[in-house]
């Protein structure tokens, strides 16, 4: 079991341009979360995700953030015309989504925009 | 929203120490995780704590979740221990949903 895979592990885009962050989960984990942080700053909830279906969006960016989870292949968070405040690390997590089960979290993708 | 406060904000330690951090939550938990994460990013569950104590090795944990307050402890610490120690709580509906992250600990030990 290779835990959660992010890839890729770092990404440079110019302004403008469309970043597209992938993360597959654990294996047996149907539940994906993604994280954001800021230098210097803990990690900021964005988005939680079941196959096929976003259950709590509460924390993305009204525009140009969006995420999907489909019923085959990783979940994708997909960040539209990027501008230099969306460089972070990208976190995803993966859990079992059953009481007493910890997150599992992938090594993160650090988006650089310049 | 939910409050997570962690403290000391930043701990410098000599190996072979000892060290108690601490996260304060401002609401009843279902879910409560410590996590390290390592000078290189790498983020590490250490912990699903919602109550009680756990213990791993030269960590262990401690929830007293009607005085909203979670410990973690180390025991004997070594330089691979130096990073960030996060809390990160969920409450309300389910146990398994969004987490709340507190804003770390930071910990160096020197050799």
């Amino acid at each position: 079991n290779a835990g959660v895979m992010q890839n890729p592990r770092h990404l440079v885009r110019r302004r403008g341009q469309e970043a597209r962050l992938r993360c597959s989960p654990m294996k047996g984990h149907s539940h994906v979360y993604w994280y954001r942080q800021l230098p210097e700053e803990g990690l900021k909830f964005m988005v939680y995700l079941q196959k096929e279906n976003i259950i709590d969006e509460s924390g993305m960016p009204k525009e140009r953030f969006s995420a999907e989870f489909p019923k085959e292949g990783p979940s994708i968070l997909r960040i539209q015309q990027v501008v230099r405040g969306d460089s972070a690390a990208y976190f995803c997590a993966s859990s079992l989504g059953q009481e007493g089960d910890g997150y599992t979290f992938g090594s993160g993708t650090r988006l650089t925009v310049v | 929203g939910i409050q997570v406060e962690q403290s000391p904000p930043d701990l410098i330690l000599q190996e072979g120490a000892n060290s108690t951090l601490r996260c304060n939550f401002s609401d009843s938990v279902n879910n409560l995780q410590w996590f390290h994460q390592n000078p290189w990013g790498q983020l590490i569950n250490l912990f699903y704590i919602p109550s009680g104590t756990k213990q791993n090795g030269r960590l262990s944990a401690t929830t007293v979740a009607t005085e909203r307050y979670s410990l973690l402890y180390i025991s004997s610490s070594q330089t691979t221990d130096s990073g960030v120690y996060f809390c990160a709580v969920a409450y309300g509906g389910t146990s398994y949903g969004k987490l709340t992250f507190g804003q770390g600990t930071i910990l160096t030990v020197h050799p």
